[in-house]
């Protein structure tokens, strides 16, 4: 069963805009995880955040954190038509449980 | 390239047939785990394994799916008897995790194994 809900579960923008899907978790964590999977691929680390992080940036990507309501964000600027993917949060629970979320399936259009 | 191998990438099989699953993680790498997707759930961790040891399958039906790691370049998924809710993708991943550290930093994943069950 999945801990994290990805919000929206599709998206669909223009080459160059940003791109801003959120995660919502149920439990306290140690650290949150942002994937992304290409159709018919095996997932791809993007970032992690821990949970006394606020804010981390990777390139064109920035994770925000905010473990009050549980919530965390990744925000792609600019995006390319490379960027089509869906994108999952991964959460580590205390307890060393792992669970991935939902996915929001991201459609950027050239 | 290091990268993590799955094999078979796809596999046809029928009801009461046993699959095996097979993974080579990134070699220097010590932790394991199995995942599988449905559209229905998503994603669920089925098994995960610290330098060779299973730490928690909990997530994996234990009646017919078992896992292994006979050494530390392959592990292994065998479901008997298969039936047809099992068709779905499996992936394997693989990590490094120094003593002490959580296990779950950063995976690196296969490209799945696609099995239906007919």
């Amino acid at each position: 069963s999945q801990q994290g809900e990805e919000d929206p579960q599709a998206l669909s923008i223009q080459e160059g805009e940003n791109a801003t899907m959120n995660c919502s978790y149920k439990t306290s964590i140690n650290n949150l995880q942002w994937y992304r999977q290409n159709s018919g691929r095996g997932l791809v680390h993007l970032i992690l955040i821990r949970s006394n992080e606020r804010e981390k940036h990777s390139g064109r990507l920035r994770v925000t954190l905010d473990t009050s309501k549980k919530s965390s964000s990744l925000l792609i600027t600019a995006s390319r038509a490379a960027d089509t993917a869906s994108y999952f949060c991964a959460t580590l629970r205390t307890g060393n449980q792992f669970y991935f979320g939902t996915g929001t399936s991201l459609t950027v259009i050239p | 390239d290091a990268r993590v191998t799955q094999t078979p990438r796809d596999k046809v099989t029928e009801m009461g047939q046993e699959v095996t699953m097979r993974c080579q993680p990134i070699l220097g790498h010590n932790t394991v785990f199995w995942y599988r997707q449905t559209m229905m759930q998503g994603l669920e961790l089925l098994a995960y394994f610290r330098n060779r040891a299973p730490l928690d399958d909990s997530g994996m039906p234990k009646d017919r799916f078992s896992a292994e790691m006979p050494d530390a370049t392959l592990a292994t998924l065998k479901i008997q008897p298969s039936e047809p809710r099992d068709s779905a993708v499996y992936f394997c991943a693989s990590g490094l995790v120094e003593d002490g550290r959580s296990s779950y930093n950063e995976q690196f994943f296969g490209p799945g194994t696609r099995l239906t069950v007919l």
